[in-house]
C-alpha cells in the first residue's frame, strides 16, 4: 500500500527541547515537502528537497533543520530557536519538483509545546 | 506572497452551488486545488495549468484566469461529503515552489 507516513500523530515536547518529526513514502517520489498548518491558516512551506543529498529554505524555515539522505526519508528537526512552534506539520512529496505534479499528503503530526 | 481566496468562509445547503476564487499577485503557472477534512491530510482535487483547459473533478470544476492571476473553482449541487476546508497550491513560472492560499471553509448542510 504506496503512501507518506509520518510519525507520531500527536507529539507533546517541553520547551527548549529539539524534536524531530518522521515522514517516510514508498512511492518512489523525488520531491518531498514539509509544510506547517496553524488553526484556521493555509499551509506555509518550511523546506523542500527536489532530490537526494539536497534541499532549500521554504518561507518560514528559520529555527527549523531537514536532511535527505535517502530518497524515502525527509526528517524534520524543530529546534529551540523555533518561537511558536505548536502547530501542526504536514509532510508532502510529489514525483518531481514540476509544477505538473501532484503533492501527496502524509496524515500529519500535531506537536505541542508546554 | 501567499495567495488569498474568498471568500473565507461559506455555509451551503445540499443542491446549491458555490464559487471559491484564489488570486495571486504574481504571475502564476499552475495551480493545485486540494481539500481538507478536519484534522486530515489535505487531498489532490485538479490542478490547472497555464493556458490549459478548464478542469473537472465529478460535480466541482476549476478555472484559470490568466489576466487576472486568478483560479476559480466551481461546486455545482454540492453533497454533505464536499464540507472541509479548500486549499489553492500556487507555483510560480520557474520557481518549483508551491504556496498555498489562506484557505476556505465549506460547510454543508443537509
Amino acid at each position: 500500500d504506496g503512501g507518506i507516513t509520518q510519525s507520531p500523530k500527536y507529539l507533546f515536547r517541553k520547551e527548549g527541547q529539539n524534536v524531530t518529526l518522521s515522514c517516510e513514502q514508498n512511492l518512489n517520489h523525488d520531491a518531498m515537502y514539509w509544510y506547517r498548518q496553524d488553526p484556521g491558516q493555509g499551509l506555509r512551506l518550511i523546506y523542500y528537497s527536489q532530490i537526494v543529498n539536497d534541499f532549500q529554505k521554504g518561507d518560514i524555515a528559520e529555527g527549523y533543520s531537514v536532511s535527505r539522505e535517502k530518497k524515502e526519508s525527509f526528517p524534520l528537526t524543530v529546534t529551540s530557536a523555533q518561537k511558536n512552534p505548536t502547530a501542526f506539520y504536514l509532510c508532502a512529496a510529489s514525483v518531481g519538483g514540476s509544477p505538473l505534479d501532484t503533492q501527496y499528503f502524509g496524515p500529519g503530526t500535531r506537536l505541542t509545546v508546554l | 506572497q501567499q495567495p488569498v481566496q474568498s471568500p473565507q468562509a461559506v455555509i451551503l445547503r445540499e443542491g446549491e452551488d458555490a464559487v471559491i476564487n484564489c488570486s495571486s499577485s504574481k504571475a502564476l503557472y499552475s495551480v493545485h486545488w486540494y481539500r481538507q477534512k478536519h484534522g486530515e491530510a489535505p487531498v489532490f482535487l485538479m490542478i490547472l495549468l497555464k493556458g490549459g483547459e478548464q478542469m473537472r473533478h465529478e460535480k466541482i470544476s476549476a478555472s484559470f484566469n490568466e489576466k487576472k492571476q486568478q483560479s476559480s473553482l466551481y461546486l455545482t449541487a454540492s453533497q454533505l461529503s464536499y464540507s472541509g476546508t479548500y486549499f489553492c497550491g500556487t507555483e510560480t513560472s520557474g520557481t518549483y515552489k508551491y504556496i498555498f492560499g489562506t484557505g476556505t471553509r465549506l460547510k454543508v448542510l443537509a
